[in-house]
Protein backbone atom coordinates (compact mmCIF):
# COMPACT_ATOMS: atom_id res chain seq x y z
CA UNK A 1 0.00 0.00 0.00
CA UNK A 2 1.05 3.80 -0.59
CA UNK A 3 0.79 4.65 3.22
CA UNK A 4 2.16 3.11 6.61
CA UNK A 5 0.34 -0.27 7.90
CA UNK A 6 0.32 -1.13 11.31
CA UNK A 7 -0.20 -4.40 12.75
CA UNK A 8 -2.25 -5.87 14.61
CA UNK A 9 -4.82 -3.12 14.44
CA UNK A 10 -6.25 -4.18 18.08
CA UNK A 11 -4.52 -6.56 20.67
CA UNK A 12 -6.12 -7.53 24.16
CA UNK A 13 -3.75 -9.50 26.05
CA UNK A 14 -2.90 -10.54 29.75
CA UNK A 15 -0.90 -8.34 32.15
CA UNK A 16 2.48 -10.37 32.10
CA UNK A 17 2.35 -11.38 28.62
CA UNK A 18 4.59 -10.29 25.62
CA UNK A 19 3.44 -8.60 22.75
CA UNK A 20 4.98 -7.79 19.44
CA UNK A 21 3.83 -4.91 17.02
CA UNK A 22 4.58 -4.45 13.46
CA UNK A 23 5.03 -1.36 11.43
CA UNK A 24 5.43 -1.26 7.61
CA UNK A 25 6.69 2.17 6.81
CA UNK A 26 6.19 3.89 3.38
CA UNK A 27 8.54 2.52 0.72
CA UNK A 28 11.95 4.84 0.40
CA UNK A 29 11.03 6.24 3.95
CA UNK A 30 14.82 5.99 5.74
CA UNK A 31 13.44 7.77 9.13
CA UNK A 32 10.52 5.39 11.12
CA UNK A 33 9.45 6.48 14.53
CA UNK A 34 7.14 4.85 16.99
CA UNK A 35 5.02 6.99 19.38
CA UNK A 36 2.06 6.23 21.76
CA UNK A 37 -0.91 8.12 22.94
CA UNK A 38 -1.96 6.86 26.54
CA UNK A 39 -6.05 7.84 27.23
CA UNK A 40 -6.24 11.84 27.00
CA UNK A 41 -2.51 12.05 26.50
CA UNK A 42 -0.99 13.61 23.84
CA UNK A 43 2.10 11.73 21.78
CA UNK A 44 5.05 9.98 23.35
CA UNK A 45 7.71 9.10 21.50
CA UNK A 46 9.10 5.80 22.20
CA UNK A 47 12.21 5.29 19.65
CA UNK A 48 13.28 6.82 16.00
CA UNK A 49 15.08 4.67 13.65
CA UNK A 50 17.25 6.84 10.50
CA UNK A 51 18.89 4.46 8.20
CA UNK A 52 21.82 2.32 9.55
CA UNK A 53 22.40 4.83 12.07
CA UNK A 54 21.84 3.12 15.81
CA UNK A 55 18.03 3.94 17.23
CA UNK A 56 17.52 7.03 19.56
CA UNK A 57 15.90 4.91 22.49
CA UNK A 58 15.76 8.18 24.49
CA UNK A 59 11.85 7.76 24.76
CA UNK A 60 11.68 3.95 25.86
CA UNK A 61 9.62 4.28 29.42
CA UNK A 62 11.51 1.23 30.21
CA UNK A 63 13.62 -1.89 29.52
CA UNK A 64 10.35 -3.74 29.05
CA UNK A 65 10.01 -1.82 25.51
CA UNK A 66 12.32 -3.03 22.61
CA UNK A 67 11.81 -2.34 18.87
CA UNK A 68 13.72 -3.55 15.89
CA UNK A 69 13.71 -2.81 12.19
CA UNK A 70 15.17 -4.65 9.59
CA UNK A 71 17.37 -2.33 7.31
CA UNK A 72 14.60 0.64 5.72
CA UNK A 73 11.54 -1.38 5.65
CA UNK A 74 9.39 -3.10 8.52
CA UNK A 75 10.02 -2.84 12.65
CA UNK A 76 8.90 -4.35 15.51
CA UNK A 77 8.00 -2.78 18.78
CA UNK A 78 8.05 -5.27 21.47
CA UNK A 79 6.80 -5.18 25.20
CA UNK A 80 7.80 -7.86 27.40
CA UNK A 81 5.66 -8.40 30.55
CA UNK A 82 2.98 -5.96 30.11
CA UNK A 83 1.45 -3.97 32.83
CA UNK A 84 -2.19 -2.55 32.69
CA UNK A 85 -0.24 1.39 32.64
CA UNK A 86 0.88 0.21 28.82
CA UNK A 87 -2.53 0.19 27.57
CA UNK A 88 -2.08 2.69 24.53
CA UNK A 89 -2.58 3.23 21.17
CA UNK A 90 0.71 2.77 19.46
CA UNK A 91 1.46 4.63 16.54
CA UNK A 92 4.12 4.46 13.68
CA UNK A 93 5.36 6.91 11.59
CA UNK A 94 7.82 7.43 8.57
CA UNK A 95 9.33 9.98 6.89
CA UNK A 96 11.92 11.20 4.21
CA UNK A 97 14.03 11.53 7.18
CA UNK A 98 17.51 12.82 5.28
CA UNK A 99 18.05 15.80 8.44
CA UNK A 100 15.74 18.70 6.61
CA UNK A 101 13.05 20.05 8.28
CA UNK A 102 10.49 19.86 5.40
CA UNK A 103 11.24 16.04 4.84
CA UNK A 104 10.20 15.84 8.53
CA UNK A 105 6.48 15.57 7.85
CA UNK A 106 5.34 12.50 9.68
CA UNK A 107 3.44 10.17 8.12
CA UNK A 108 1.66 7.64 10.22
CA UNK A 109 -0.23 4.63 10.50
CA UNK A 110 -3.30 4.22 12.17
CA UNK A 111 -2.23 2.85 15.25
CA UNK A 112 -2.48 -0.26 17.21
CA UNK A 113 -4.78 0.38 20.40
CA UNK A 114 -3.01 -1.78 22.90
CA UNK A 115 -5.48 -3.19 25.76
CA UNK A 116 -3.73 -5.15 28.80
CA UNK A 117 -6.18 -6.64 30.93
CA UNK B 1 8.34 18.67 32.09
CA UNK B 2 6.29 19.37 28.90
CA UNK B 3 8.52 21.34 26.24
CA UNK B 4 5.37 22.03 23.81
CA UNK B 5 2.10 22.94 25.46
CA UNK B 6 -1.40 22.94 24.34
CA UNK B 7 -3.19 24.11 27.38
CA UNK B 8 -7.13 23.92 25.83
CA UNK B 9 -8.00 20.37 25.85
CA UNK B 10 -10.85 21.69 23.75
CA UNK B 11 -12.49 24.33 21.74
CA UNK B 12 -15.98 24.62 20.21
CA UNK B 13 -16.97 26.81 17.75
CA UNK B 14 -19.64 27.71 15.39
CA UNK B 15 -19.36 26.75 11.40
CA UNK B 16 -18.46 29.58 9.65
CA UNK B 17 -16.41 31.64 12.32
CA UNK B 18 -12.65 31.42 12.71
CA UNK B 19 -11.18 28.72 15.04
CA UNK B 20 -7.64 29.77 16.76
CA UNK B 21 -5.93 26.89 18.18
CA UNK B 22 -3.09 27.81 20.65
CA UNK B 23 0.70 26.37 21.22
CA UNK B 24 3.38 27.47 23.54
CA UNK B 25 7.06 26.19 23.62
CA UNK B 26 9.48 26.46 26.61
CA UNK B 27 13.13 25.58 23.84
CA UNK B 28 14.08 28.49 22.36
CA UNK B 29 16.13 25.93 20.01
CA UNK B 30 12.85 24.52 18.49
CA UNK B 31 13.44 26.52 14.69
CA UNK B 32 10.77 24.01 13.00
CA UNK B 33 7.15 23.75 14.25
CA UNK B 34 3.97 21.34 12.83
CA UNK B 35 0.41 21.05 13.06
CA UNK B 36 -1.22 17.41 12.59
CA UNK B 37 -4.55 16.49 12.99
CA UNK B 38 -6.15 13.56 13.95
CA UNK B 39 -9.52 11.99 13.44
CA UNK B 40 -10.69 9.34 15.84
CA UNK B 41 -9.22 5.71 14.91
CA UNK B 42 -6.60 7.55 12.66
CA UNK B 43 -2.90 8.63 12.30
CA UNK B 44 -2.16 12.09 12.71
CA UNK B 45 -1.93 13.68 9.01
CA UNK B 46 0.50 16.81 8.48
CA UNK B 47 -1.71 19.95 8.18
CA UNK B 48 0.64 23.02 7.80
CA UNK B 49 4.46 23.76 8.72
CA UNK B 50 6.44 27.08 9.69
CA UNK B 51 10.03 27.80 9.59
CA UNK B 52 11.67 29.63 12.54
CA UNK B 53 12.63 32.37 9.93
CA UNK B 54 9.06 33.33 9.57
CA UNK B 55 6.34 34.70 11.30
CA UNK B 56 3.03 33.44 8.96
CA UNK B 57 2.52 30.54 6.37
CA UNK B 58 -1.05 30.49 4.85
CA UNK B 59 -2.51 27.33 2.79
CA UNK B 60 -5.95 27.48 1.80
CA UNK B 61 -8.19 27.86 5.20
CA UNK B 62 -5.66 27.47 7.67
CA UNK B 63 -2.80 29.65 8.92
CA UNK B 64 0.19 29.33 11.50
CA UNK B 65 1.87 32.34 13.34
CA UNK B 66 4.48 32.18 14.94
CA UNK B 67 5.88 34.81 17.60
CA UNK B 68 9.53 33.46 18.65
CA UNK B 69 9.36 36.04 21.51
CA UNK B 70 6.78 35.05 23.12
CA UNK B 71 7.53 31.56 22.18
CA UNK B 72 3.88 31.05 21.25
CA UNK B 73 2.18 29.59 17.71
CA UNK B 74 -1.06 29.21 16.66
CA UNK B 75 -3.53 27.93 14.21
CA UNK B 76 -6.23 30.05 12.49
CA UNK B 77 -8.83 28.20 10.46
CA UNK B 78 -11.26 30.52 8.24
CA UNK B 79 -13.99 29.31 7.86
CA UNK B 80 -14.31 26.28 9.90
CA UNK B 81 -15.86 23.91 9.06
CA UNK B 82 -18.14 20.51 10.25
CA UNK B 83 -15.24 18.72 8.57
CA UNK B 84 -12.82 20.56 10.46
CA UNK B 85 -13.74 18.90 14.08
CA UNK B 86 -10.32 16.65 15.23
CA UNK B 87 -7.65 16.73 17.41
CA UNK B 88 -5.01 19.21 16.80
CA UNK B 89 -1.77 18.44 17.60
CA UNK B 90 1.13 21.30 17.55
CA UNK B 91 4.69 19.16 17.56
CA UNK B 92 8.36 20.99 17.24
CA UNK B 93 11.91 20.08 16.01
CA UNK B 94 15.39 21.24 16.08
CA UNK B 95 15.23 21.85 12.24
CA UNK B 96 18.33 20.38 10.37
CA UNK B 97 18.95 18.00 13.18
CA UNK B 98 17.48 14.02 13.01
CA UNK B 99 15.47 13.23 16.14
CA UNK B 100 11.64 13.12 16.98
CA UNK B 101 9.09 16.28 17.43
CA UNK B 102 8.03 16.93 20.39
CA UNK B 103 4.11 16.88 20.67
CA UNK B 104 1.86 18.60 22.46
CA UNK B 105 -0.97 17.12 24.31
CA UNK B 106 -3.75 18.13 21.36
CA UNK B 107 -6.64 20.16 21.36
CA UNK B 108 -10.03 18.85 20.42
CA UNK B 109 -11.69 21.39 18.01
CA UNK B 110 -15.89 20.86 17.66
CA UNK B 111 -17.40 23.25 15.08
CA UNK B 112 -20.81 23.07 15.01
CA UNK B 113 -23.37 23.56 12.24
Amino acid sequence: GAGVSQSPSNKVTEKGKDVELRCDPISGHTALYWYRQRLGQGLEFLIYFQGNSAPDKSGLPSDRFSAERTGESVSTLTIQRTQQEDSAVYLCASSLGYGDPVNEKLFFGSGTQLSVL
Amino acid sequence: DQQVKQNSPSLSVQEGRISILNCDYTNSMFDYFLWYKKYPAEGPTFLISISSIKDKNEDGRFTVFLNKSAKHLSLHIVPSQPGDSAVYFCAASFGGSQGNLIFGKGTKLSVKP
